[in-house]
């Protein structure tokens, strides 16, 4: 079955640029989704269909995808952007989720 | 701004049936596709299903055989319901919202936690 690998950890120093990735076969053929969870909050939807950002989502966030790997960079790093982020796409009419990735602000 | 909420019991028995209900304001049910979401403790995202208006649904496998998902349009709401529930159902439940695709959730309730246990 089709499945998203994300690392699990990402540390990064404040100002610095976070770069998370998420693996799945030709991943660069189908739309990937990123989300944000922040402890105790429910998830927040930061780049849809690759690299678009929902409104109120600053311009740090940042998405590309190609060949099997999708990309969520997040330039001038903040504490307020230590989180879970998950990437998700979907195959055969099923949403899928990576494990996640939990970004450390040093 | 649309917003969602779920409701329902915390405690389920094992074996007996989860039933979660999520009430939608600031948008109608009438479109879009309206999916569950849940979080097991310390672990990831695990999709459900969707439900639209027009009675279509869809499941994920691994819990084909025990979901099904409904929907109130006249209470701008929408319920899950899981059978023969086993600890391993526990966790965080959420309901969220479709946008252009259905597999895009871009509104997302609180969430609601439920503990399987006698």
């Amino acid at each position: 079955s089709y499945g998203l690998t994300q690392p699990t950890s990402v540390s990064v120093s404040p100002g610095r640029t976070a770069t998370i990735t998420c693996s799945g076969d030709n991943l660069g053929q189908r739309y990937t989704f990123w989300y944000q969870q922040k402890e105790g909050q429910s998830p927040v939807q930061v780049i849809y269909e690759d690299n678009k950002r929902p409104s109120g989502i600053p311009e740090r966030f940042s998405g590309s995808s190609s060949g099997n790997t999708a990309t969520l960079t997040i330039s001038g790093i903040q504490a307020s952007d230590e989180a879970d982020y998950y990437c998700q796409s979907w195959d055969i009419d099923t949403a899928l989720f990576g494990g996640g990735t939990k970004l450390t602000v040093l | 701004q649309v917003q969602l909420q779920e409701s329902g019991p915390g405690l389920v028995k094992p074996s007996e049936t989860l039933s979660l209900t999520c009430s939608v304001s600031g948008g109608s049910t009438n479109i879009y596709y309206w999916s569950w979401i849940r979080q097991s403790p310390g672990k990831g995202l695990e999709w459900i299903g969707y439900v639209h208006n027009s009675g279509s649904t869809k499941y994920n496998p691994s819990v084909q055989s025990r979901v099904s998902l409904s929907m109130d349009t006249s209470k701008n709401q929408f319920s899950l319901k899981l059978i023969s529930v086993t600890a391993a159902d526990s966790g965080v439940y959420y309901c969220a919202r479709g946008g252009m695709y259905w597999y895009s959730f871009e509104h997302w309730g609180r969430g609601k936690g439920v503990s399987v246990s006698s």
